[in-house]
């Protein structure tokens, strides 16, 4: 079955450590996206990639960092510049991001708990 | 510039009665608009979406949405509820691309359906 998998599901987070969310689509997308979500605040965009090699800054980019080697995998690091990292944390696939047609599909999440 | 405002943040209903979920818009071209749905400590799932077709757009589980431009609005209706119906739902607006434009989505900041039996 395509998909959008998030791994782990739950992630401990200690002071002054850097932690990697991964997030892996078989769906052939193009686009991946990496936004969080806050109680009563919808959901912002951190970072996103249109293509292998290349991603943007998205609204609350600062104390994350992305990379983009392969087309299926996205990964996240929340890093120890983010002061407050507690927060669901969900990653999306699109076929494209040029394009308000092109629909976003979403992964289970990942919830980061800071110890 | 776009931004979405969800009129409710929280809506009850009682079980077989009709769902209401309200939603304003505001877009600097002509929008694409999206219902999301979020059962707890789960991703999103898409309800249905507007992409400038039928104003009547009807999604999955029996919800439907009615793109009303003159309103600025696209609210989210279902006939009768169910208890499986209860969760969080998004209402997210994505302005055409075009140019130098791209389909950036905002999202409103969500309403909680409650079902009662």
């Amino acid at each position: 079955d395509g998909g959008i998998t998030q791994s782990p599901k739950y992630l401990f987070r200690k002071e002054g450590q850097n932690v990697t969310l991964s997030c892996e689509q078989n769906l052939n997308h193009d686009a991946m996206y990496w936004y969080r979500q806050d109680p009563g605040q919808g959901l912002r965009l951190i970072y996103y990639s249109q293509i292998v090699n290349d991603f943007q800054k998205g609204d609350i980019a600062e104390g994350y960092s992305v990379s983009r080697e392969k087309k299926e995998s996205f990964p996240l690091t929340v890093t120890s510049a983010q002061k407050n990292p507690t927060a669901f944390y969900l990653c999306a696939s699109s076929r494209s991001y040029r394009g308000e047609r092109e629909t976003q599909y979403f992964g289970p999440g990942t919830r980061l708990l800071v110890l | 510039a776009q931004s979405v405002t969800q009129l409710d943040s929280h809506v009850s209903v009682s079980e077989g009665t009709p769902v209401l979920l309200r939603c304003n818009y505001s877009s600097s071209y002509s929008p694409s608009l999206f219902w999301y749905v979020q059962h707890p400590n789960k991703g999103l799932q898409l309800l249905l979406k507007y992409t400038s077709a039928a104003t009547l757009v009807k999604g999955i589980n029996g919800f439907e949405a009615e793109f009303k431009k003159s309103e600025t609005s696209f609210h989210l209706t279902k006939p009768s509820a169910h208890m499986s119906d209860a969760a969080e739902y998004f209402c997210v607006v994505s302005d055409r691309a075009g140019g130098t434009s791209y389909g950036k989505l905002t999202f409103g900041q969500g309403t909680i359906l409650t079902v009662h039996p």
